[in-house]
């Protein structure tokens, strides 16, 4: 039973498409996040979401958008994508917001703009 | 932010050698985790560790938060260790930030 899984794990897709990464975690957390890993393996937040509220919101190019249908649950949308938009995704949960706890990551998805 | 700073960025070992990964941080912190990134990308938790010593099998990790600083030792290192060992540490503004890793190779 994957704790935080990821779909899909591959994408790859040209230049102004649209595309979404779903995740979703069986842990009972209440916190989920959205990394970013770039191809130097430096990893950023991009967003938090809390009990399904908005609580993290980086510099991140507004064509990315969170949602969170519930706490379980943490989707990227992603629109008009750019070449630079390249990079692994990494979505992860934990227990609360405040940073008590350690986090668990999903496997990542990979996603290259062509 | 938090600057987080990791050392060395490449080790290379020999099977069965100990090593010692340093990670540096600029201000205080309420939160420590340490992560493994295998060869096929998969990140690990290893410790969550805001202060004191834990040890897990052959890893160990030790943090002095007064002196801002945390080591993660491997003993008797395996090629299963090898990949990306990350340093992240969180404070007030409840956003964890990593460092730019350690890259372990160990080699048969």
């Amino acid at each position: 039973d994957t704790a935080v899984s990821q779909t899909p794990k591959y994408l790859v897709t040209q230049m102004g498409n649209d595309k979404s990464i779903k995740c979703e975690q069986n842990l009972g957390h209440d916190t989920m996040y959205w990394y970013k890993q770039d191809s130097k393996k430096f990893l950023k937040i991009m967003f938090s979401y809390n009990n399904k509220e908005l609580i993290i919101n980086e510099t991140v190019p507004n064509r990315f958008s969170p949602k969170s249908p519930d706490k379980a649950h943490l989707n990227l949308h992603i629109n008009s994508l750019e070449l630079g938009d390249s990079a692994v995704y990494f979505c992860a949960s934990s227990q609360d917001s405040l940073l008590n706890y350690g986090y668990t990551f999903g496997s990542g998805t990979r996603l290259t703009v062509v | 932010g938090i600057q987080v700073e990791q050392s060395p960025p490449d080790l290379i070992l020999q099977e069965g050698a100990n090593s010692t990964l340093r990670c540096n941080f600029s201000d205080s912190v309420n939160n420590l985790q340490w992560f493994h990134q295998n060869p096929w990308g998969q990140l690990i938790n290893l410790f969550y560790i805001p202060s004191g010593t834990k040890q897990n099998g052959r890893l160990s990790a030790t943090t002095v938060a007064t002196e801002r600083y945390s080591l993660l030792y491997i003993s008797s290192s395996q090629t299963t260790d090898s990949g990306v060992y990350f340093c992240a540490v969180g404070s007030n503004d409840y956003k964890l930030s990593f460092g730019a890793g350690t890259t372990v190779t160990v080699r048969a």
